[in-house]
């Protein structure tokens, strides 16, 4: 069965600073990857994705992630923080050779910018 | 033109009652999530439907019942409303296209509902 971990259920950085979330995967076949970002009183909304084409991915507002078998990482990174960044950031994986959508979540982080 | 609407977006209500939330897509995507994220924002599949078939059905107590009229519509009715069923409830959508497919989803803005 897919899981998903990620460090830190809090990450603060200051405006300007590199932000970097972690995510880990659990997963018997190869996986599908994803990153979604949850600002207050919204619903998820996607950031990028990774579907077993190049390693590193790039997705909007200036995120990237990078996919790391050897390490079964998918970290997700921004150069340079921006106030508007703050909020709730999910890592998923869903099973490629299951027959339908099941798109598991890990426990999300919350991602604060300090002035 | 929203594309994953829910309503409604608050519910306050009593322990015992029962209420339903309902959620239209107009994405054109054949199927239809609900997840439940508790206050620690811990998100849970509950129920998919593709083309109105009932396709992931999780733990759930069977208080909660889902129905999808059509492929377009996905509502959630909840018997016997308790403390712990408050929590914010998203719809979501994706284009099932077999495999491989794309675990793109869209979600709604979420469903508030307080049991007191």
């Amino acid at each position: 069965a897919q899981s998903v971990t990620q460090l830190g259920s809090h990450v603060s950085v200051s405006e300007g600073a590199l932000v970097l979330l972690r995510c880990n995967y659990s997963s018997s076949v190869p996986p599908y990857l994803f990153w979604y970002v949850q600002y207050p009183n919204q619903g998820l909304q996607l950031l990028l994705k990774y579907t077993s084409a190049a390693t590193l991915v790039k997705g909007i507002n200036g995120f990237e992630a990078e996919f790391k078998k050897s390490e079964t990482s998918f970290h997700l990174t921004k150069p340079s923080a921006h106030m508007s960044d703050a909020a709730e950031y999910f890592c998923a994986v869903i099973n490629m050779k299951t027959s339908y959508d099941k798109v598991i979540f890990g426990p999300g982080t919350s991602l604060s910018v300090i002035p | 033109d929203t594309a994953v609407s829910q309503t409604p977006k608050y519910l306050v209500t009593q322990m015992g009652n029962d209420k339903s939330i309902k959620c239209e897509q107009n994405l054109g995507h054949d199927t239809m999530y609900w997840y439940k994220q508790d206050s620690k924002k811990f998100l849970k599949i509950m129920f998919s439907y593709n083309n109105k078939e009932l396709i992931i059905n999780e733990t759930v107590p069977n208080r909660f019942s889902p129905k999808s009229p059509d492929k377009a519509h996905l509502n959630l009715h909840i018997n016997s409303l308790e403390l712990g069923d408050s929590a914010v409830y998203f719809c979501a959508s994706s284009q099932f296209s077999g495999a491989p497919n794309t675990g793109e989803l869209f979600f709604g803005e979420g469903s508030r509902l307080t049991v007191l």
